[in-house]
């Protein structure tokens, strides 16, 4: 079946600007993540949705930071008032659950680059 | 907190060459490891993990892993490399009690195989 799909794949936007950028996961797969790359750093990661419980935020570097979940199905991760330093490669992950039996399967990403 | 350390943001082989790509992590107990790959244009995919006991871990396409305790290492291998095997690989840790996959991962390292 069709992989994790996420949109765009590439975002140019101003300093200052709002930015929201869409996930969706693989059908079935309740748990879903999102993770960020820097250039030149590994991927650090934001927040963890699992079922309907609440999410995990503990990686959400501020409160310009948001992303929600409707049940089981596609996720959207916004930044407020972007700024440069937000400029990386967003990146989603769905699994079928919480444990490590099931892996991780990425997107390929979406480039945001805040200008 | 955790950390890992991949030697080398690019490794040049030959085809046929043995593969060695080194990661080392930091974390006050043995944690899970983890190495991804990311082909070119594609999303990231498990190539191996260590969750249990037996410390040497076959991946797919031939690749291997040995956990190292007493090294704190998690260096990936395989005999002989082909041209297919071109693409960025990722090392990652996850501590053992967190409940899900929070991952934390390194740098990369950019496996180059010249015919």
């Amino acid at each position: 079946g069709a992989g994790v799909s996420q949109s765009p794949s590439n975002k140019v936007t101003e300093k200052g600007k709002d930015v929201e950028l869409r996930c969706d996961p693989i059908s079935g797969h309740t748990a879903l993540y999102w993770y960020r790359q820097r250039l030149g750093q590994g991927l650090e990661f934001l927040i963890y949705f699992q079922g309907n419980s609440a999410p995990d935020k503990s990686g959400l570097p501020s409160d310009r930071f948001s992303a929600e979940r409707t049940g089981e199905s596609v996720s959207t991760l916004t930044i407020q008032r972007t700024q440069q330093e937000d400029s990386a490669v967003y990146l989603c992950a769905s699994s079928l659950g919480q444990v490590y039996n099931s892996p991780l399967h990425f997107g390929n990403g979406t480039r945001l680059t805040v200008t | 907190a955790q950390s890992v350390t991949q030697l080398g943001s690019h490794v040049s082989v030959s085809e046929g060459a043995l593969v060695l790509l080194r990661c080392n992590y930091s974390s006050s107990v043995p944690p899970y490891l983890f190495w991804y790959v990311q082909y070119p244009n594609q999303g990231l995919q498990l190539l191996l993990k260590y969750t249990s006991a037996a410390t040497l871990v076959k991946g797919i396409n031939g690749f291997e892993a040995e956990f190292k305790k007493s090294e704190t290492s998690f260096h990936l291998t395989k005999p002989s490399a082909h041209m297919s095997d071109a693409a960025e690989y990722f090392c990652a840790v996850s501590d053992r009690n967190t409940g899900f996959q929070k991952l934390v991962f390194g740098t990369g390292t950019r496996l180059l195989v010249s015919p």
